[in-house]
């Protein structure tokens, strides 16, 4: 069935520095990719999603990249702040995009140190 | 708009006990999605609805959990009887169209169940 692998499950990185999290997906029909960030006691929170027809989107400090031949696609965070700390979720659509569902992965847990 | 709005934000019930959560989407959404959210699970999905019409139920755990969805502004999510390992947070979802061009799904704060 559908499937999402999201690594690495924790990331401390220090204030300042890169965030990198990676996800592949099974099903070869997706073709949008969003991801979410979730804070303590919220519900997840649309942040960035791309198209499968780009490779790349970017949205001031955080960008997303897509590689749809190897199923694969990653979020990049620079210049890290402590607010970034949160949990991110990747997710692929399974099936149409009017009636179809999110498959997520299982989340990574980003710490930025001050 | 207020947003998706769950009820209640927590709920604490014992062993078989009857537990029913509630859900209202934003109004002009039209698909509505129940996911569960444990450590070991993380976000998995329940089941979803498409113009009040169940789309998908494979995620339900099992007979005791039922989902419906009367009118375009409210969803229930009931477990009889409830069971120690059905505790978790409860997300809403909803969204609108297409999620291609749309703005993706819109969730909830959760309902925290805790079954004793």
């Amino acid at each position: 069935g559908e499937n999402v692998e999201q690594h690495p499950s924790t990331l401390s990185v220090q204030e300042g520095d890169s965030a990198v999290i990676k996800c592949t997906y099974s099903d070869s029909a997706s073709n949008y990719f969003p991801w979410y960030k979730q804070e303590l006691g919220k519900g997840p929170q649309l942040i960035i999603d791309i198209r499968s027809n780009v490779g790349e989107k970017k949205d001031q400090r955080i960008a997303v990249t897509l590689n749809k031949t190897a199923k694969h696609f990653s979020l990049h965070i620079t210049e890290t702040q402590p607010e970034d700390s949160a949990v991110y979720f990747c997710a692929a659509l399974h099936g149409s995009s009017n009636t179809g569902k999110l498959i997520f992965g299982q989340g990574t847990t980003l710490q930025v140190k001050p | 708009d207020a947003g998706v709005i769950q009820s209640p934000r927590h709920e604490v019930t014992e062993m078989g006990q009857e537990v029913t959560l509630r859900c209202k989407p934003i109004s002009g959404h039209n698909s509505l999605f129940w996911y569960r959210q444990t450590m070991m699970r993380g976000l998995e999905l329940l089941i979803y609805f498409n113009n009040n019409v169940p789309i998908d139920d494979s995620g339900m755990p099992e007979d005791r959990f039922s989902a419906k969805m009367p009118n375009a502004s409210f969803s229930t999510l009931k477990i009889q009887p409830s069971e120690p390992r059905d505790s978790a947070v409860y997300f809403c979802a909803s969204s609108f169209g297409s999620l291609i061009s749309g703005q993706g799904y819109t969730f909830g704060s959760g309902t925290r169940l805790t079954v004793v």
